[in-house]
C-alpha cells in the first residue's frame, strides 16, 4: 500500500512552546489529509480536514488558532500545536486520500506522532 | 455519516477464526464499509472495504448483508499478532469525504 511519513514519532516539548508536525506522502499525490488526536484507550478523533492549496476545516471544538494545518503540497501537511499546554500531550496520526482511482479509495494513515508536553 | 456500533472486546485463541461485527443501521446509499487495524501506538492499517455481500483479500473477508445495515470482518486462524483494535468505518469514499472512527473492538489473542 502507500506510504504516508509522519515526524517526528515522538516529541516532548515544554509548556508554552510550539511544536510542528509534519505529515507526507511518499508515493501518491495527496489532495486530502486529515488530522486526528488520539487519547489513552480511546478512538481516533478527527481534529480537521484539508485540502492541499486550503484552508483546513476543523471539527467542532477543535481551536483552529491551536491547531495550525498548512497543506501546502499535495505530499505535505503540517499541523502545529502553539502554545502547548500538558492537556495536549496525545498521540496524533495525520491521513492521506489521493485524488483519483485508485488512491482516493481508501485513506492511509502515518505511523502517529505522540507528543509530552511538561 | 452513519454510526457504527461494535462489540468492545473480544477474546479469541491463536488458530480460531474470528468474526467482529458491526452494526450501522443509519448506512446511505453511496457508503462503504472500511476496517482498519491499529496496533499500540501506531496509525491504523487497512485491512478490508465492501460495499455488498462479499470481499475476500489475502488477510480477511468481509461479509455484508443485502440491507448492508452490519457486516461481519472475519479474520482466518489467528495469531498472537493480530491482538490489536479493529475499527468499522461507514462513509463514502473519495476525496474530501470524512473518516470517522467509532469505539472499535479491543481483540485479544491468547496461546
Amino acid at each position: 500500500g502507500a506510504v504516508v511519513s509522519q515526524h517526528p514519532s515522538w516529541v516532548i516539548c515544554k509548556s508554552g512552546t510550539s511544536v510542528k508536525i509534519e505529515c507526507r506522502s511518499l508515493d501518491f499525490q495527496a489532495t486530502t489529509m486529515f488530522w486526528y488526536r488520539q487519547f489513552p484507550k480511546q478512538s481516533l478523533m478527527l481534529m480537521a480536514t484539508s485540502n492541499e492549496g486550503s484552508k483546513a476545516t476543523y471539527e467542532q471544538g477543535v481551536e483552529k488558532d491551536k491547531f495550525l494545518i498548512n497543506h501546502a503540497s499535495l505530499t505535505l501537511s503540517t499541523l502545529t500545536v502553539t502554545s502547548a499546554h500538558p492537556e495536549d500531550s496525545s498521540f496524533y496520526i495525520c491521513s492521506a486520500r489521493g485524488g483519483q482511482k485508485p488512491m482516493n479509495t481508501e485513506a492511509f494513515f502515518g505511523q502517529g506522532t505522540r507528543l509530552t508536553v511538561v | 455519516l452513519a454510526k457504527t456500533t461494535q462489540p468492545i472486546s473480544m477474546d479469541s485463541y491463536e488458530g480460531q477464526e474470528v468474526n467482529i461485527t458491526c452494526s450501522h443501521n443509519n448506512i446511505a446509499t453511496n457508503d462503504y464499509i472500511t476496517w482498519y487495524q491499529q496496533f499500540p501506538s501506531q496509525g491504523p492499517r487497512f485491512i478490508i472495504q465492501g460495499y455488498k455481500t462479499k470481499v475476500t483479500n489475502e488477510v480477511a473477508s468481509l461479509f455484508i448483508p443485502a440491507d448492508r445495515k452490519s457486516s461481519t470482518l472475519s479474520l482466518p486462524r489467528v495469531s498472537l499478532s493480530d491482538t490489536a483494535v479493529y475499527y468499522c468505518l461507514v462513509g463514502r469514499t473519495g476525496g474530501g469525504n470524512k473518516l470517522t472512527f467509532g469505539t472499535g473492538t479491543q481483540l485479544k489473542v491468547e496461546l
